[in-house]
C-alpha cells in the first residue's frame, strides 16, 4: 500500500530564510504524481506544487520548489524567502495506486508539518 | 467566487442525529472527492465521483455514510445516527477527470462536532 511519511511535526524558520520540508513516499506504481498542499488555520487546503514521476526537471512555482529524488523516494518542498504568511500546516500527498480507474484519483496524504515563520 | 464551496461551514449535532453536508465543485470539474480530516492528521479519502457515478468508496465509509451527486454537479454527504467519532473536518475537492492539470481544488470544509 502507498504511504507518505513526513517526519517533521514542526519546523521554525526565520523570515526571509529558506526552509526545506521533508517527504518520503512508498509506492509500487511505476507512474505516480506527488503534491504539496498548504493548510492555514482557516482550514482550506491550498495547492502549491505538483511533480510527475516521469518529469525530468524538478517542479517550481514561484517561491516553491520540489526537490525530487526518485531513487531515494523523496519529494521535499523548498520554500525560499519565507514570509510570515507561510506559517501553516504543509501536507505532502500522492495519487492512489492505479486500480483500474484512469485519470485523477484520490490523494493519500502524510500527517503534515507545521511551519512557523518567525519575524 | 468560482472555487469549491461547502455548506454549512460548521455543524454541531447530538449523537444519534442525522446530518447532511453539501459541496458545490468548480463548474467544469467532472470529478468530486470527499475527505475526512481529524485533528493532527492529514485528510483521508472517503469517496469520489465522476459526474454522477460514484467510482469508489473507502472502507472508512461505513454504512451510516452515504454520498450522492445526482445531476453530476453538487454533491451531498449524509451521516446517519452520528457518533462522537464522526467529529472531524469534512473536505470536498474537485478536479478534471483526465488530462490538463492534475491538482484537486479543495473547499473550506465543514467542521462537524458531535456532542
Amino acid at each position: 500500500a502507498q504511504k507518505i511519511t513526513q517526519t517533521q511535526p514542526g519546523m521554525f524558520v526565520q523570515e526571509k530564510e529558506a526552509v526545506t520540508l521533508d517527504c518520503t513516499y512508498d509506492t509500487s506504481d511505476p507512474s505516480y504524481g506527488l503534491f504539496w498542499y498548504k493548510q492555514p488555520s482557516s482550514g482550506e487546503m491550498i495547492f502549491l506544487i505538483y511533480q510527475g514521476s516521469y518529469d525530468q526537471q524538478n517542479a517550481t512555482e514561484g517561491r516553491y520548489s520540489l526537490n525530487f529524488q526518485k531513487a531515494r523516494k523523496s519529494a521535499n518542498l523548498v520554500i525560499s524567502a519565507s514570509q510570515l504568511g507561510d506559517s501553516a500546516m504543509y501536507f505532502c500527498a500522492m495519487r492512489e495506486e492505479y486500480r483500474g480507474i484512469s485519470g485523477n484519483t484520490p490523494l493519500v496524504f502524510g500527517k503534515g508539518t507545521r511551519l512557523s515563520v518567525i519575524a | 467566487d468560482t472555487g469549491v464551496s461547502q455548506n454549512p461551514r460548521h455543524k454541531i449535532t447530538k449523537r444519534g442525529q442525522n446530518v447532511t453536508f453539501r459541496c458545490d465543485p468548480i463548474s467544469e470539474h467532472n470529478r468530486l472527492y470527499w475527505y475526512r480530516q481529524t485533528l493532527g492528521q492529514g485528510p483521508e479519502f472517503l469517496t469520489y465521483f465522476q459526474n454522477e457515478a460514484q467510482l469508489e468508496k473507502s472502507r472508512l465509509l461505513s454504512d451510516r455514510f452515504s454520498a450522492e451527486r445526482p445531476k453530476g454537479s453538487f454533491s451531498t454527504l449524509e451521516i446517519q445516527r452520528t457518533e462522537q467519532g464522526d467529529s472531524a473536518m469534512y473536505l470536498c475537492a474537485s478536479s478534471l477527470g483526465q488530462g490538463g492539470s492534475y491538482e484537486q481544488y479543495f473547499g473550506p470544509g465543514t467542521r462537524l462536532t458531535v456532542t
